[in-house]
């Protein structure tokens, strides 16, 4: 069964960092194109960041809002997806969820984890 | 900057009923569009990609349909299990998901 666990979330002070995990298993992780999501009330679902297989060149996009302060990476040897976030803002409050890609849709979630940024 | 909309933002029908989501785009995102259900207090859950091509395992009465700009997603008769948020999500250009319809009775 296609499994993603996302771990590191929590409370963190603005200009803070945080770095989420996301363990996969289940599928054939180094072949997968993964993606992080967030939702929040007010801005609803935002995709943040995505990295490509690296047989694809394992490169890397980023939204706007989070261009120049979160960065996404993956260790395929350990079915790993990272997500270091660094300048965290009152508005990156959000359940974060990790995602891998098929064709560009979103086949496999995980559960989500909170992150609240807030003095 | 590319828009995406949904419409009713709340629909209420009744197990048994048919269902109509509507999405539409700013621009053409061709066939490049998704759909999501999400019950409360879990993850969306893929219905549909490619604007009319079900998810492994998605029920029959779920199809979808459009490309362009105007997306449909029907639901032909209603279960008490599909009581939840849908949301659409173009992945033509940077990935934008809609603000979702909720599906009441």
């Amino acid at each position: 069964e296609e499994q993603l666990v996302e771990s590191g979330g929590g409370l963190v002070k603005p200009g803070g960092s945080l770095r989420l995990s996301c363990a996969a298993s289940g599928f054939t992780f180094i072949n997968a194109w993964m993606s992080w999501v967030r939702q929040s009330p007010v801005k609803g679902l935002e995709w943040v960041a995505r990295i490509k297989s690296k047989g694809a060149g394992g490169t890397t996009e980023y939204a706007a809002p989070v261009k120049g302060r979160f960065t996404i990476s993956r260790d395929d040897s350990e079915n790993t997806l990272y997500l270091q976030m660094n300048s965290l803002k009152t508005e990156d409050t959000a359940v974060y969820y990790c995602v891998a890609e098929y064709y560009g849709s979103y086949l496999y979630w995980g559960q989500g984890t909170l992150v609240i940024v807030s003095s | 900057e590319m828009v995406m909309t949904q419409s009713p933002a709340t629909l209420s029908v009744s197990p048994g009923e048919r269902a109509t989501l509507s999405c539409r785009a700013s621009q053409s995102v061709g066939s490049n569009l998704a759909w999501y259900q999400q019950k409360p207090g879990q993850a969306p859950r893929l219905l549909i990609y490619g604007a009319s091509t079900r998810a492994t395992g998605i029920p029959a009465r779920f199809s979808g349909s459009g490309s362009g700009t105007e997306f449909t997603l029907t639901i032909s008769s209603l279960q008490s299990e599909d009581f939840a948020v849908y949301f659409c999500h173009q992945y033509n250009n940077w990935p934008l998901f809609g603000p979702g319809t909720k599906v009441d009775i």
